[in-house]
């Protein structure tokens, strides 16, 4: 069974420019969601999908966007990066919607200067 | 503000010594309760959750947690702590009827000393 893979591992990008970030969901689940965590603080919710429909949202800009395919994989994309994006982005998916049980992947870590 | 407290940042502690870490959360309603744990250099992953039921939950590797729905809290025991517990740990909450929102703590980092 293959876990969570997230790509690129790091990213360095400047203010202004935009950013795709890709994440494949473990075999079988169809909701994926995103997170950003910073650094000393836990993960926050950015949105969640669930077969190719935004499923739920935290409180990020629309500036963060999303993607999920037929095989249920996901894209992250933020625009107009902002200094204060530099985080840890993380992908966990599941296999149904909702609060279940989420599976992690290790991450894409986005520097913005 | 609606959230989610780990009250300690760090903790050490010797082995098989017990542990509690606590958590507390400011949601109303239903909610969906986990704890996730971070091991050196790996991914996160679920330690445990409370969705309905017994509010005495178990988990893998003897972790324990307890809902207490009056004082709005979600403990995480283990009787004895090993090395290997050494970890960062984090409390969630899910709002299934709040757009999924999927709230985490700051986590509370745990050093176990040999």
């Amino acid at each position: 069974e293959t876990g969570v893979t997230q790509s690129p591992t790091h990213l360095i990008k400047t203010r202004g420019q935009q950013v795709t970030l890709r994440c494949s969901s473990q075999s079988g689940h169809n909701t994926v969601s995103w997170y950003q965590q910073a650094l000393g603080q836990g993960p926050q919710f950015i949105f969640q999908y669930y077969r190719e429909e935004e499923n739920g949202r935290g409180n990020f800009p629309p500036r963060f966007s999303g993607l999920q395919f037929p095989n249920y994989s996901s894209e992250l994309n933020v625009n107009a990066l902002e200094l204060d994006d530099s985080a840890l982005y993380l992908c966990a998916s599941s296999p149904r919607t909702g609060g279940n049980e989420q599976y992690f992947g290790p991450g894409t870590r986005l520097t913005v200067t | 503000a609606q959230s989610v407290s780990q009250h300690n940042h760090h903790v050490i502690l010797s082995e098989a010594a017990s542990l509690e870490l606590g958590c507390n959360y400011s949601y109303g309603g239903t909610v969906n309760l986990f704890w996730y744990v971070q091991y050196p250099g790996q991914h996160l992953q679920l330690l445990l959750k409370y969705f309905s039921g017994d509010p005495l939950v178990k988990g893998i590797k003897g972790f324990e947690a307890e809902f207490i729905k009056s004082k709005f809290s979600f403990n995480l025991r283990k009787p004895s702590v090993q090395w290997s517990d050494t970890a960062e740990y984090f409390c969630a909450v899910n709002l299934p009827y709040n757009n999924n929102d999927m709230r985490f703590g700051a986590g509370t980092r745990l050093t176990v000393k040999p």
